[in-house]
């Protein structure tokens, strides 16, 4: 299928390992922090948020992590499996779900 | 599956023409936002609608234009197509409820 990100910063992990893709965001005043995943031909698919009064919030397999000191989100994915490769997006927002700022999207390859 | 379906799924049109894009919302979802996406970044907002009217716009021209219907059904038009509109454009809905947007699996336009 046709790819979503041709000219996007590519992270390549073992399945298995625990992947982490980082994101710089642009607004302090923003109150959500989201992170998608978006598969070739599909359309984002949520993964976990965090609200700006929190540092750090855990899901199934993932992580979110706030660092508003200097504007910075982190996910971070345990065991790596296959079906995990896609590109991740971090999306911002004053109110959640509305208005998303997207970032530019990391590539996540899975090495089988 | 998110419930949020778009149509068409692919779409080709000449510059200067004009195109209309639908999408159904999920069940229950009175608000609707469109994103354009082009090839490589992340998605840039458009618009939203809630309750049939515009409530949150972009950085996007006049040209292009949108409908919510009351059954929550959204539409959106862009005239005069220019080569640069060519992308993926995503419609997401949510509830007013601060709940998380979920994501159509877009519309494919190539502008030639």
């Amino acid at each position: 299928g046709e790819s979503v990100g041709l000219h996007l910063p590519t992270l390549s992990v073992q399945e298995g390992d625990n992947s982490i893709i980082n994101c710089a965001y642009s607004n302090s005043a923003s109150d959500y922090f989201i992170w998608y995943k978006q598969e070739s031909g599909k359309g984002p698919q949520f993964i976990i948020d965090i609200r700006s009064n929190m540092d750090k919030r855990q899901g199934q397999r993932v992580t979110v992590l706030l660092n508003k000191t200097v504007k910075h989100l982190s996910l971070q994915i345990a065991a790596t499996q296959p079906g995990d490769s896609a590109v991740y997006f971090c999306a911002e927002a004053m109110e959640y779900g509305n208005k998303l700022v997207f970032g530019a999207g990391t590539i996540l390859r899975v090495k089988s | 599956e998110t419930g949020v379906t778009q149509s068409p799924t692919h779409l080709i049109k000449t510059r200067g023409q004009q195109v209309t894009l639908r999408c159904s919302s999920q069940s229950g979802h009175n608000t609707v936002s469109w994103y354009q996406q082009a090839l490589g970044q992340g998605p840039q907002f458009i618009f939203q609608y809630y309750r049939e009217e515009e409530n949150g716009r972009g950085n996007f021209p006049p040209r292009f234009s949108g409908l919510q219907f009351p059954n929550y059904s959204s539409e959106l038009n862009v005239n005069a197509l220019e080569l640069d509109d060519s992308a993926l454009y995503l419609c997401a809905s949510r509830s007013q409820m601060n709940t998380e947007a979920f994501f159509g699996q877009g519309t494919r336009l190539t502008v030639v």
